[in-house]
């Protein structure tokens, strides 16, 4: 059965240092998702993004970050400058047109020191 | 009103009995009520959905009520199992294109 994958699958950085977060969406799906989970809180949208550009973003999705699909497969999330609070789990999810579930992807664990 | 609330915070149930977790929500404008999975380390994996226009959904040992007049919906798991035991979340959206807004989570555990 096809899944979103991520990489890498723990992240440990610097303040202050850029990130960039992989995910490759299931093959035929058209929309994609970013959400993050702070440690024992829930999951909290960031940005949607379809037919290569953002669709919606919440206002945790500032100036600092931003997505790209820089290849047919690939789909990432970039934070330029980490804060202490960036620190989480961040899923990546992918949906085909036509339906409504989003099917996520393991997560990433970003630590920022 | 974008809120979708969610209650027990955590529920310890023994094995072989029927875990139930409610939500409610506000805002009319939902129209697709998915409950996720997740276990410890891993991404949500989506379980069961239902749109507003029926009142039940069963698939295997869960079971979705949704009751679209009082906006509230909640999860049955029927013969729970230890492995069941995981944090579950609703969630709701607006669209197919919308995102995905989740409950605050219900930690289960299934006691042996």
């Amino acid at each position: 059965e096809p899944e979103v994958t991520q990489t890498p699958s723990h992240q440990v950085t610097q303040m202050g240092q850029e990130v960039i977060l992989r995910c490759v969406p299931i093959s035929n799906h058209l929309y994609f998702y970013w959400y993050r989970q702070i440690l024992g809180q829930k999951v909290e949208f960031l940005v949607s993004f379809y037919n290569n550009e953002i669709s919606e973003k919440s206002e945790i999705f500032d100036d600092q970050f931003s997505v790209e699909r820089p290849d047919g497969s690939n789909f990432t999330l970039k934070i330029r400058s980490t804060k202490l609070e960036d620190s989480a789990m961040y899923f990546c999810a992918s949906r085909r047109q036509g339906s409504y579930e989003q099917y996520f992807g393991p997560g990433t664990r970003l630590t920022v020191t | 009103q974008q809120q979708v609330k969610q209650s027990p915070q955590s529920l310890i149930v023994q094995k072989g009995g029927i875990p139930i977790i409610n939500c409610a929500y506000e805002n009319t404008a939902f129209d697709y009520f998915p409950w996720y999975q997740q276990f410890p380390g891993k991404g949500p994996a989506l379980l069961i959905a239902i749109r507003p226009d029926v009142s039940e959904k069963k698939e295997g040992r869960f079971t979705i009520s949704f009751n679209k007049s009082a906006k509230q919906f909640s999860l049955h798991i029927m013969d729970s199992q230890p492995g069941d035991s995981a944090t579950y979340f609703c969630a709701a959206s607006v669209s197919s294109a919308s995102k995905i807004i989740f409950g605050s989570g219900t930690r289960l555990s299934i006691r042996p």
